[in-house]
């Protein structure tokens, strides 16, 4: 049975990094074709991709994002790190981790950690 | 501003079929497989449906998914009340460095 679960800070201050690490079991990264993702949702509005990592350590990013994110792994850890720089209150959202396979496409999903950005 | 292209809300009596539309171009829906995600409220989202119109395992036969050209459809049949919740489609899109983009979402309602 496969199972994420995100955690970090709940309340961040404006223009700090945020890290966000994603727990999982049941996979391993290291299995070809596997990916661990990141999505975010601020309250009331649509999913937003943010980035994905892949077993092979190849990476994509949201273009929108890309200079202030980066995405890596420890798969001895069986753990996913998500870094934000420079938070600013319009990233306020809950984030949440997902596993990805193929044409699952990203099929199972963390329970997601909520995030606020105040000073 | 989402990249696909669904109608904000839908609704129906229970019983009914139900069908959601989701708009894309050449470079996400045209050339990607589609997936559909449920999400209850104050829950994560779900897999519902993967690879334009296959269920993972434990997902009702009710839901169905469709593709055609650059626009995909979820159907729901038979709607029953704990179907109400916001619903969204997504795809791979090839011109933006290979992100997943998603539609804006449309909240079901169950009258």
């Amino acid at each position: 049975q496969i199972t994420l679960k995100e955690s970090g800070p709940t309340l961040v201050k404006p223009t700090q990094t945020l890290t966000l690490t994603c727990t999982f079991s049941g996979f391993s990264l290291s299995t070809s074709g596997v990916g661990v993702g990141w999505i975010r949702q601020p309250p009331g509005k649509a999913l937003e991709w943010l980035a994905l990592i892949y077993w092979n350590d190849d990476k994509r990013y949201s273009p929108s994002l890309k200079s202030r994110l980066t995405i890596t792994k420890d798969t001895s850890k069986n753990q996913v790190v998500l870094t934000m720089t420079n938070m600013d209150p319009v990233d306020t959202a809950t984030y949440y981790c997902a596993h990805s396979r193929g044409y699952y496409g990203m099929d199972v999903w963390g329970q997601g950690t909520t995030v606020t950005v105040s000073s | 501003q989402s990249v696909l292209t669904q109608p904000p809300s839908a609704s129906g009596t229970p019983g009914q079929r139900v069908t959601i539309s989701c708009s894309g171009s050449s470079s996400n829906i045209g050339s990607n497989y589609v997936y559909w995600y449920q999400q209850l409220p104050g829950t994560a989202p779900k897999l519902l449906i993967y690879r334009n119109n296959q269920r993972p395992s434990g997902v009702p036969d009710r839901f169905s998914g469709s593709k055609s050209g650059t626009s995909a459809s979820l159907a729901i049949s038979g709607l029953r009340s704990e179907d109400e919740a916001d619903y969204y489609c997504a795809a791979w899109d090839d011109s933006l460095s290979g992100m997943l983009v998603f539609g804006g979402g449309t909240k079901l309602t169950v009258l």
